[in-house]
């Protein structure tokens, strides 16, 4: 079955405390692996699309990397306004997006 | 990138109405769309698929007769909550797709409703 786990829940970090959120996913065939941020009481706002294992991809303070099981979100001396939860998402190979799958997703708090 | 509008951004029903919600692609055309669903600290729940001119594919366990949803034209496509009950207070959000499959897929989402009913 395929399933989207992340880690940790909640992180709560000082700013320009730099560190990492982690996606961990089973599927069957990867067609494409997504991060979305979420404010509270809106919709999800896409950051990154990955598709094979060695992509990186950058925007501003966030790093999205990817591996065959799983794949890091680095924030790099992360301010208050990237406090938000992180969503991650997977697309099995020949599956449409109605069948994308979310993570419960990571909630990310920045002290100034 | 592409601009998915929802409305209402919230609403409050009384229990045994029914409520409208609407989503439009506003600089697209989306031959499909999505409604989901999302408790509060939980992942999103992919409730139906919404496809132009025809009719929607309901996940699992979800009710079609009590989550209508029409998809009229490439521009818009509307999820109903009829009869609401309290247990149907929730946050929805509907979301978009650009691209075809085999292609650069990618997924944009409106700004969520928030229901409550009473």
């Amino acid at each position: 079955e395929d399933q989207v786990t992340q880690s940790p829940e909640a992180l709560r970090l000082q700013e320009g405390e730099s560190s990492s959120l982690n996606c961990s996913y089973t599927v069957s065939g990867l067609r494409g692996l997504f991060w979305y941020r979420q404010d509270p009481g809106k919709g999800p706002e896409f950051l990154f699309t990955l598709y094979s294992a060695g992509e990186e991809k950058e925007k501003e303070r966030l790093k999205a990397t990817l591996t065959k099981k799983e794949s890091f979100l680095h924030i790099t001396a992360p301010k208050p306004e990237d406090s938000a939860t992180y969503l991650c998402a997977v697309q099995a190979r020949y599956s449409s997006a109605s069948k994308i799958i979310f993570g419960s997703g990571t909630r990310l708090s920045i002290r100034p | 990138g592409a601009v998915v509008s929802q409305h209402p951004s919230w609403v409050i029903c009384k229990s045994g109405t029914s409520v409208k919600i609407e989503c439009r692609s506003l600089d697209f055309q989306a031959t499909t769309m999505f409604w989901y669903r999302q408790f509060p600290k939980q992942s999103l729940m992919l409730m139906a698929t919404s496809n132009e001119g025809s009719k929607a594919t309901y996940e699992q366990g979800v009710e079609k007769d009590k989550f209508l949803i029409n998809h009229a034209s490439l521009t818009l496509s509307t999820l109903t909550v009829t009869s609401a009950h309290p247990e149907d207070s929730s946050f929805y959000i509907c979301s978009a797709r650009i691209g075809g499959i085999g292609t650069n897929e990618k997924l944009f989402f409106g700004s969520g409703t928030q229901l409550s009913v009473l």
